[in-house]
Protein backbone atom coordinates (compact mmCIF):
# COMPACT_ATOMS: atom_id res chain seq x y z
CA UNK A 1 0.00 0.00 0.00
CA UNK A 2 0.97 3.64 -0.38
CA UNK A 3 3.68 4.29 2.54
CA UNK A 4 6.30 6.78 3.19
CA UNK A 5 9.47 5.39 5.42
CA UNK A 6 11.66 7.93 6.84
CA UNK A 7 15.32 6.90 7.76
CA UNK A 8 18.36 9.23 9.13
CA UNK A 9 17.54 9.87 12.37
CA UNK A 10 19.72 9.49 15.09
CA UNK A 11 21.90 10.99 17.93
CA UNK A 12 23.86 14.14 16.98
CA UNK A 13 25.95 16.90 18.65
CA UNK A 14 24.90 20.30 18.84
CA UNK A 15 26.24 22.03 15.62
CA UNK A 16 26.56 19.25 14.10
CA UNK A 17 24.69 17.98 10.80
CA UNK A 18 22.47 15.30 9.95
CA UNK A 19 20.26 14.25 6.66
CA UNK A 20 16.89 12.63 6.83
CA UNK A 21 15.25 10.84 3.41
CA UNK A 22 11.86 9.41 3.04
CA UNK A 23 11.12 6.98 0.63
CA UNK A 24 7.94 6.95 -0.99
CA UNK A 25 6.51 3.73 -2.33
CA UNK A 26 3.25 2.29 -4.15
CA UNK A 27 2.28 6.26 -5.45
CA UNK A 28 2.90 8.83 -8.40
CA UNK A 29 5.88 10.38 -5.81
CA UNK A 30 6.40 13.28 -8.24
CA UNK A 31 2.34 14.24 -8.74
CA UNK A 32 2.44 15.52 -5.17
CA UNK A 33 3.71 18.27 -3.08
CA UNK A 34 5.64 17.03 0.00
CA UNK A 35 6.04 18.22 3.92
CA UNK A 36 7.96 17.90 6.95
CA UNK A 37 6.95 18.36 10.25
CA UNK A 38 8.73 17.33 13.16
CA UNK A 39 7.04 17.40 17.02
CA UNK A 40 9.04 17.14 20.08
CA UNK A 41 8.79 14.89 22.86
CA UNK A 42 5.60 15.39 24.73
CA UNK A 43 4.75 18.50 22.54
CA UNK A 44 3.01 19.42 19.50
CA UNK A 45 3.38 19.14 15.90
CA UNK A 46 5.46 21.87 14.22
CA UNK A 47 5.17 22.26 10.59
CA UNK A 48 8.57 22.93 8.75
CA UNK A 49 8.95 22.98 4.95
CA UNK A 50 7.29 22.38 1.89
CA UNK A 51 8.16 21.32 -1.97
CA UNK A 52 6.76 21.58 -4.96
CA UNK A 53 6.38 18.63 -6.85
CA UNK A 54 9.00 19.62 -9.08
CA UNK A 55 11.06 21.06 -6.44
CA UNK A 56 10.99 24.38 -7.51
CA UNK A 57 8.75 26.05 -4.56
CA UNK A 58 10.19 25.62 -1.35
CA UNK A 59 9.05 27.36 2.04
CA UNK A 60 10.54 26.41 5.46
CA UNK A 61 9.66 27.66 8.69
CA UNK A 62 11.25 30.41 10.73
CA UNK A 63 13.16 28.32 13.10
CA UNK A 64 14.62 26.40 10.58
CA UNK A 65 15.06 28.87 7.70
CA UNK A 66 18.88 28.87 6.42
CA UNK A 67 19.70 26.10 8.26
CA UNK A 68 17.35 23.39 7.16
CA UNK A 69 17.56 22.25 3.32
CA UNK A 70 14.87 20.33 1.93
CA UNK A 71 15.22 18.35 -1.71
CA UNK A 72 13.20 15.90 -3.28
CA UNK A 73 14.44 13.35 -6.25
CA UNK A 74 11.12 12.44 -8.07
CA UNK A 75 13.30 9.63 -10.21
CA UNK A 76 14.13 7.93 -6.53
CA UNK A 77 11.47 8.42 -5.34
CA UNK A 78 12.31 10.23 -2.17
CA UNK A 79 12.53 13.35 0.33
CA UNK A 80 15.59 14.51 1.92
CA UNK A 81 15.72 17.21 4.84
CA UNK A 82 19.26 18.57 5.40
CA UNK A 83 19.81 19.69 8.84
CA UNK A 84 22.88 21.88 9.84
CA UNK A 85 23.58 23.70 13.14
CA UNK A 86 21.86 22.04 15.21
CA UNK A 87 20.40 23.02 18.11
CA UNK A 88 18.79 21.00 21.87
CA UNK A 89 15.57 22.37 20.71
CA UNK A 90 15.82 20.16 17.12
CA UNK A 91 15.60 17.33 19.74
CA UNK A 92 12.32 15.68 17.83
CA UNK A 93 10.42 13.10 16.05
CA UNK A 94 10.65 14.33 11.78
CA UNK A 95 7.41 13.01 9.83
CA UNK A 96 7.59 13.84 6.20
CA UNK A 97 4.16 13.78 4.67
CA UNK A 98 2.43 13.66 1.53
CA UNK A 99 0.28 16.51 0.08
CA UNK A 100 -2.88 16.40 -1.48
CA UNK A 101 -3.89 19.13 -3.48
CA UNK A 102 -7.64 18.67 -3.24
CA UNK A 103 -8.14 20.65 -0.21
CA UNK A 104 -4.05 20.91 0.23
CA UNK A 105 -4.47 19.15 3.67
CA UNK A 106 -1.62 16.01 4.25
CA UNK A 107 -3.08 12.86 3.60
CA UNK A 108 -0.45 10.45 4.34
CA UNK A 109 2.34 10.99 6.58
CA UNK A 110 4.93 8.17 7.32
CA UNK A 111 5.74 7.13 11.20
CA UNK A 112 9.10 9.29 12.00
CA UNK A 113 12.47 9.35 12.65
CA UNK A 114 14.14 10.20 16.12
CA UNK A 115 16.49 13.36 15.92
CA UNK A 116 17.98 13.46 19.64
CA UNK A 117 20.67 16.57 19.56
CA UNK A 118 22.79 16.83 22.56
CA UNK A 119 26.33 16.44 23.76
CA UNK B 1 2.96 34.22 11.29
CA UNK B 2 -0.82 33.19 11.93
CA UNK B 3 -0.95 32.06 15.29
CA UNK B 4 -3.47 29.43 15.99
CA UNK B 5 -4.91 29.04 19.73
CA UNK B 6 -6.87 26.05 20.66
CA UNK B 7 -8.79 25.35 23.68
CA UNK B 8 -9.52 23.50 26.03
CA UNK B 9 -6.34 22.24 26.66
CA UNK B 10 -7.77 19.46 27.84
CA UNK B 11 -11.42 17.88 27.45
CA UNK B 12 -12.80 15.14 29.69
CA UNK B 13 -15.44 13.42 28.55
CA UNK B 14 -17.60 10.31 28.60
CA UNK B 15 -17.93 7.47 25.61
CA UNK B 16 -21.38 8.64 23.95
CA UNK B 17 -21.34 12.58 24.64
CA UNK B 18 -20.27 15.28 22.64
CA UNK B 19 -16.75 16.96 22.43
CA UNK B 20 -16.64 20.23 20.88
CA UNK B 21 -12.93 21.87 20.47
CA UNK B 22 -11.80 25.48 19.64
CA UNK B 23 -9.21 26.61 17.14
CA UNK B 24 -9.10 30.50 17.03
CA UNK B 25 -6.83 32.01 14.19
CA UNK B 26 -4.78 35.47 15.13
CA UNK B 27 -5.94 36.93 11.35
CA UNK B 28 -8.40 35.15 8.61
CA UNK B 29 -7.35 31.77 7.32
CA UNK B 30 -10.51 32.03 5.69
CA UNK B 31 -11.74 28.54 5.43
CA UNK B 32 -8.06 27.02 4.89
CA UNK B 33 -8.49 25.10 8.36
CA UNK B 34 -7.77 21.48 8.99
CA UNK B 35 -8.38 19.52 11.53
CA UNK B 36 -6.04 16.30 12.28
CA UNK B 37 -6.28 13.49 15.13
CA UNK B 38 -3.34 11.95 17.01
CA UNK B 39 -3.17 8.96 19.00
CA UNK B 40 0.03 7.84 21.07
CA UNK B 41 3.18 6.72 19.07
CA UNK B 42 1.14 7.34 15.61
CA UNK B 43 1.42 9.49 13.25
CA UNK B 44 -1.41 12.09 13.12
CA UNK B 45 -4.10 11.72 10.76
CA UNK B 46 -6.66 14.07 8.90
CA UNK B 47 -10.09 14.40 9.46
CA UNK B 48 -11.80 17.77 8.08
CA UNK B 49 -10.20 20.09 5.57
CA UNK B 50 -11.23 23.55 4.43
CA UNK B 51 -13.09 23.83 7.81
CA UNK B 52 -15.91 21.30 6.97
CA UNK B 53 -14.94 18.85 4.78
CA UNK B 54 -14.00 15.41 5.74
CA UNK B 55 -11.48 13.89 4.75
CA UNK B 56 -11.20 10.28 3.02
CA UNK B 57 -12.73 7.44 5.27
CA UNK B 58 -13.47 10.22 7.93
CA UNK B 59 -16.82 8.79 9.69
CA UNK B 60 -19.86 11.24 10.00
CA UNK B 61 -19.68 11.64 13.59
CA UNK B 62 -16.95 13.78 12.81
CA UNK B 63 -17.80 17.62 11.58
CA UNK B 64 -15.99 21.23 11.66
CA UNK B 65 -17.19 24.30 10.96
CA UNK B 66 -16.10 28.23 10.93
CA UNK B 67 -14.51 30.72 8.58
CA UNK B 68 -12.76 33.73 9.20
CA UNK B 69 -10.51 33.15 13.18
CA UNK B 70 -13.09 30.84 14.18
CA UNK B 71 -13.58 27.43 14.22
CA UNK B 72 -14.75 24.36 15.65
CA UNK B 73 -14.45 20.41 15.55
CA UNK B 74 -17.16 18.72 16.80
CA UNK B 75 -17.03 14.86 17.63
CA UNK B 76 -20.76 14.16 18.02
CA UNK B 77 -20.96 11.03 19.84
CA UNK B 78 -17.77 9.89 21.03
CA UNK B 79 -16.26 6.18 20.91
CA UNK B 80 -13.29 4.43 22.42
CA UNK B 81 -10.84 4.89 19.67
CA UNK B 82 -11.30 9.02 19.68
CA UNK B 83 -9.69 9.89 22.76
CA UNK B 84 -7.00 11.09 21.04
CA UNK B 85 -5.00 14.44 20.63
CA UNK B 86 -6.37 16.91 18.07
CA UNK B 87 -4.59 19.37 16.25
CA UNK B 88 -5.59 22.50 14.17
CA UNK B 89 -3.72 23.53 11.08
CA UNK B 90 -3.81 26.66 8.73
CA UNK B 91 -2.44 26.87 4.95
CA UNK B 92 -3.58 29.84 4.37
CA UNK B 93 -0.67 31.90 4.43
CA UNK B 94 3.10 30.70 4.92
CA UNK B 95 4.46 29.67 7.04
CA UNK B 96 1.33 26.55 7.67
CA UNK B 97 0.84 26.64 11.22
CA UNK B 98 -0.43 24.52 13.49
CA UNK B 99 -2.02 24.97 17.18
CA UNK B 100 -1.28 23.15 20.29
CA UNK B 101 -3.15 20.87 20.21
CA UNK B 102 -6.85 19.71 22.81
CA UNK B 103 -6.91 16.57 23.89
CA UNK B 104 -9.64 14.50 24.74
CA UNK B 105 -9.26 12.67 27.93
CA UNK B 106 -12.06 9.83 28.65
CA UNK B 107 -13.72 10.93 31.99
Amino acid sequence: QEQLVEVGGGLVKPGGSLRLSCAASEFAFGDYYMTWIRQAPGKGLEWLSYISTGGVTIYYADSVKGRFTVSRDNTKNSLYLQMNNLRTEDTAIYYCARGRFTGWYLDLWGRGTLVTVSS
Amino acid sequence: EIVLTQSPATLSLSPGERATLSCRASQSVYNYLIWYQQKPGQAPRPLIYDASERATGIPARFSGSGSGTDFTLTISSLEPEDFAVYYCQQRSNWPWTFGQGTKVEIK
